[in-house]
């Protein structure tokens, strides 16, 4: 059974990036496909980008652009960085994981992340 | 605006069924799996239902998908006031390239 927890600042200021990572537990990570998805207060689920380690990456296209998904398997972690950060990227961000590109199976507990001057 | 159309709310007695809708197209849930995700207060959404209709282990049989067309449907039978959460459905949509997800819809346990 994989473990995820996401660390990353809370609080960004408004055009700087994001840097978000995920921290895997219980195998590694070079087998399974990893995601960023990200949920705006009392809102409902945003998918932004899944990486399988080695392979293909898919971004949401409207944030493609911002985006940068890795994984370091020495870490076992995977990262996100967002650029130009907004007001509207206010959110609790979620990594999730699983050996199947479609669901999503594991998750983390989230981590708030706040745009603000 | 989500892509997928779920209800707002649902509710229901303690031992009741329920179900709720998810509603897309050809591009996503007309073509694709649906997977439906629980989300307690509080918490992250957990998987319940992959592929239309299958249950990880783990997931009591209470819970089931079925899938006819574009939409997709959740059910809950004997309903526990621990199953009061709010439930989302998902979905790849060949189209745009991306996972869409419903708005959710909220259970509420009477």
């Amino acid at each position: 059974q994989l473990q995820l927890q996401e660390s990353g600042p809370g609080l960004v200021k408004p055009s700087e990036t994001l840097s978000l990572t995920c921290t895997v537990s219980g195998d590694s990570i070079s087998d399974y496909y990893w995601s960023w998805i990200r949920q705006t207060p009392g809102k409902g689920l945003e998918w932004i980008a899944t990486m399988f380690y080695g392979g293909t990456t898919k971004y949401n296209p409207s944030l493609k652009s911002r985006i940068t998904i890795s994984g370091d398997t020495s870490k076992s972690l995977f990262s996100l960085k967002l650029t130009s950060m907004t007001a509207a990227d206010t959110a609790v961000y979620f990594c999730a994981g699983g050996g199947y590109g479609d669901r999503f199976e594991f998750w983390g507990r989230g981590s708030l992340v706040t745009v603000s001057s | 605006q989500s892509m997928l159309t779920q209800p707002p709310s649902v509710s229901a007695a303690p031992g009741q069924t329920v179900t709720m809708s998810c509603s897309g197209s050809t591009s996503n849930t007309g073509n694709n799996y649906v997977s439906w995700y629980q989300q307690l207060p509080g918490t992250a959404p957990k998987l319940l239902i992959y592929d239309n209709n299958k249950r990880p282990s783990g997931i009591p049989d209470r819970f089931s998908g079925s899938k006819s067309g574009t939409s997709a449907t959740l059910g809950i039978t004997g309903l526990q006031t621990a199953d009061e959460a709010d439930y989302y459905c998902g979905s790849w949509d060949s189209s745009l390239r991306a996972w869409v997800f419903g708005g959710g819809t909220k259970l509420t346990v009477l």
